[in-house]
């Protein structure tokens, strides 16, 4: 089993539309975590931090789920430009973070 | 300017050959970190250097070294290269006491 499992996609979602991923970690050690997006062919940026009481950045909602070792990313009203991948990244502690694989989003107009 | 800069961006060298990627960054950060990205694999974790007399392996350090030249400076070696270290490579640091990386802009390589 893969430390950090993400399901691959895609989603395919029109305009406006909410989408979630969900992102599932085997460390129950682990401390930090974050969702990073990836454009195709570019670097990974950090999209947010995932923090245990859940976080808001404007139209992008991160929840921590500590029991169930998952973490979750929501997308409301969907635009064009958040097709990209997203990846999760989970920190046990130290210098060592792991991703999942990613999750690709086409939103189509 | 990138704050995190890779050269080559784009390498096409033969089995056998030597390689070095290069990584320099102007944050300040302590540490440094180079992956590997494939497709449907993820990022994976070569090396990680805490400080410059700070070496460390990541889950998949054979067939790679690195030299922490200076605090800002972190370099890949494929002494011979093979074709499955064709990929995309990122250098990557982040401050001390966060887990947030900040990456390079890749260097993609491909071992013929």
């Amino acid at each position: 089993r893969k430390e950090v499992e993400q399901d691959p996609g895609p989603f395919n979602v029109p305009e406006g539309a909410t989408v979630a991923f969900n992102c599932t970690y085997s460390n129950s050690a682990s401390q930090s975590f974050f969702w990073y997006r990836q454009d195709c062919r570019k670097e990974p940026k950090l999209l947010m931090s995932v923090y245990s009481s859940g976080n808001e950045d404007g139209r992008f909602t991160a929840q921590l789920n500590r029991a169930s070792q998952y973490i979750s990313l929501l997308i409301r009203d969907s635009k064009l430009s958040d097709s990209a991948t997203y990846l999760c990244a989970v920190n046990s502690g130290g210098f060592k973070t792991i991703f999942g694989a990613g999750t690709r989003l086409f939103v189509k107009a | 300017d990138a704050d995190v800069t890779q050269t080559p961006r784009n390498r096409i060298t033969k089995t056998g050959k030597r390689i070095m990627l290069e990584c320099s960054q102007t944050k300040g950060h302590d540490r440094m970190y180079w992956y590997r990205q494939d497709p449907g694999l993820g990022l994976r974790l070569i090396y990680y250097s805490f400080d410059v007399k700070d070496i460390n392996k990541g889950e998949i350090s054979d067939g790679y070294s690195v030299s922490r030249q200076a605090q800002a400076k972190f370099s890949l070696s494929l002494e011979s290269a093979i074709p499955n270290q064709t990929a995309l490579y990122f250098c990557a640091t982040s401050e001390r006491g966060t887990g947030e990386l900040f990456f390079g802009e890749g260097s993609r390589l491909t071992v013929l």
